[in-house]
């Protein structure tokens, strides 16, 4: 079991772009979760998936954010375009059912 | 809908003293409760969790919570202190009503010092 994957680690870009953070679950699982950290915010929620299908986007602070599950193996999260208020670390979880989260070690976002 | 509060945002305690991190929450329907610890630069581990029975629950790293049905509360609690446990430390509630949506507290930093 290798956990949960995210890519890439760290992310550097100029405002304006685009940024795609991907996220691999553990195999198995049928819940996954994106959050964003940060200091003044805490660890938000921001959407998450059964089975692939979105439940809750409610988190999502603007339409500059989409994410998607195109199959049990993977999900993306997408801002375009970036601002510099997007930087963050954000993290992915997957589970089954009511078991406790795995996270990912994260992705550090910097939008300058 | 849910909710969690960590009302404080350190705690500090001495190596060897007991230590207790807060924790309140609301949920409609049955909560599931957790918490996680985070150490700089990686993601939330697993700590313990209730979801039905004994109210006091045992994890790992000689952590306990207890569940308080009344109050509302899930309190992170350990006897003795060690100087590696210095972290941040995060509630979070899901609920057996709805789609097992987890939502976590703001987190609290705990400082052991030696």
């Amino acid at each position: 079991d290798a956990g949960v994957i995210q890519s890439p680690r760290h992310e550097v870009t100029e405002m304006g772009q685009e940024v795609t953070l991907r996220c691999k679950p553990i195999s198995g699982h049928d819940y996954l979760f994106w959050y964003r950290q940060t200091m003044m915010r805490g660890l938000e929620l921001l959407i998450y998936f059964n089975n692939n299908v979105p439940i809750d986007d409610s988190g999502m602070p603007e339409d500059r954010f989409s994410a998607k599950m195109p199959n049990a193996s993977f999900s993306t999260l997408k801002i375009q375009p970036s601002e510099p208020r997007d930087s963050a670390v954000y993290f992915c979880a997957s589970t089954y059912g009511v078991s406790p989260l795995h996270f990912g070690n994260g992705t550090r976002l910097t939008v300058t | 809908a849910q909710s969690v509060a960590q009302p404080e945002d350190q705690v500090n305690v001495a190596e060897g003293n007991p230590l207790t991190v807060k924790c309140t929450y609301s949920v409609s329907g049955n909560p599931y409760l957790f918490w996680y610890v985070q150490y700089p630069n990686r993601g939330l581990q697993f700590l313990l969790k209730y979801i039905t029975g004994d109210n006091l629950v045992k994890g790992s790293y000689g952590f306990e919570a207890e569940f308080n049905k009344s109050q509302t509360s899930f309190h992170l609690k350990k006897p003795s202190a060690l100087v590696s446990d210095s972290a941040l430390y995060f509630c979070a509630v899901s609920s057996s009503s709805g789609t097992y949506k987890y939502i976590f507290g703001t987190g609290t930093r705990l400082k052991v010092l030696a």
